[in-house]
């Protein structure tokens, strides 16, 4: 059974381009969660999504970041127009439905975000 | 969420007993107590977690205080591959997300 499956690892872009991070939950998740880790930090909680709803959104960015998770495919995350704070480690993680907060959640390998 | 204080830093000796306090004094009755390391730039991995009585599985141990407001994980036998960022995380209710705070750096010496 694979585990949460991110792409790509590790992700090179310049200032103004855009940046599409993959998430492919584990078997049977619909909860996807997206954090954040900035050099030398703790993870912050960005968004989570179920299919096709974004359920909390409040630790995005009010400007050019967004989120999917379509009824088919994987997450994304998108960053437009990137800048040099926007370098970080991406980490997705996934739970099965009704779990509630009983048990904890998977997380994948991550893609780390180089601005240049 | 109720907020969490870990040490920021702690040493093991390889094959001792690693125990890693962390304070909870502001948590509710229906907040659980989550565990979760991270190894050197991978993604956190969950360990235990429990909501009053103590809890053991096949990594680690976790002894919650009866007033619930601290709590201890314990591994039992650590090893070099044990040494991690260990954070503690408080969560219940309907809240999905976990709140990371800055967890302790456990360092597993030979």
């Amino acid at each position: 059974n694979a585990g949460v499956m991110q792409n790509p690892r590790h992700l090179v872009r310049r200032r103004g381009q855009e940046a599409r991070l993959r998430c492919s939950p584990m078997k049977g998740h619909s909860h996807v969660y997206w954090y954040r880790q900035l050099p030398e930090e703790g993870l912050k909680f960005m968004v989570y999504l179920q299919k096709e709803n974004i359920i909390d959104e409040s630790g995005m960015p009010k400007e050019r970041f967004s989120a999917e998770f379509p009824k088919e495919g994987p997450s994304i995350l998108r960053i437009q127009q990137v800048v040099r704070g926007d370098s970080a480690a991406y980490f997705c993680a996934s739970s099965p439905p009704g779990q509630g907060p009983i048990y904890g959640y998977t997380f994948g390998s991550g893609t780390r975000l180089t601005v240049v | 969420d109720a907020k969490t204080t870990q040490p920021t830093s702690m040493d093991c000796a390889e094959g001792r007993a690693a125990n890693l306090p962390c304070n909870h004094s502001t948590i509710s009755g229906n907040e659980y107590v989550y565990w979760y390391r991270q190894i050197h730039s991978q993604g956190p991995q969950y360990i235990i977690h429990g909501l009053k009585n103590n809890e053991t599985n096949e990594m680690a141990s976790l002894i919650i205080t009866e007033d619930r407001k601290s709590s201890t994980l314990i591994l039992p036998h650590a090893t070099l591959r044990d040494t991690a960022v260990y954070y503690c995380i408080v969560r219940g209710g309907s809240a999905r997300q976990l709140t990371f705070g800055s967890g302790t750096q456990l360092t597993v010496l030979p």
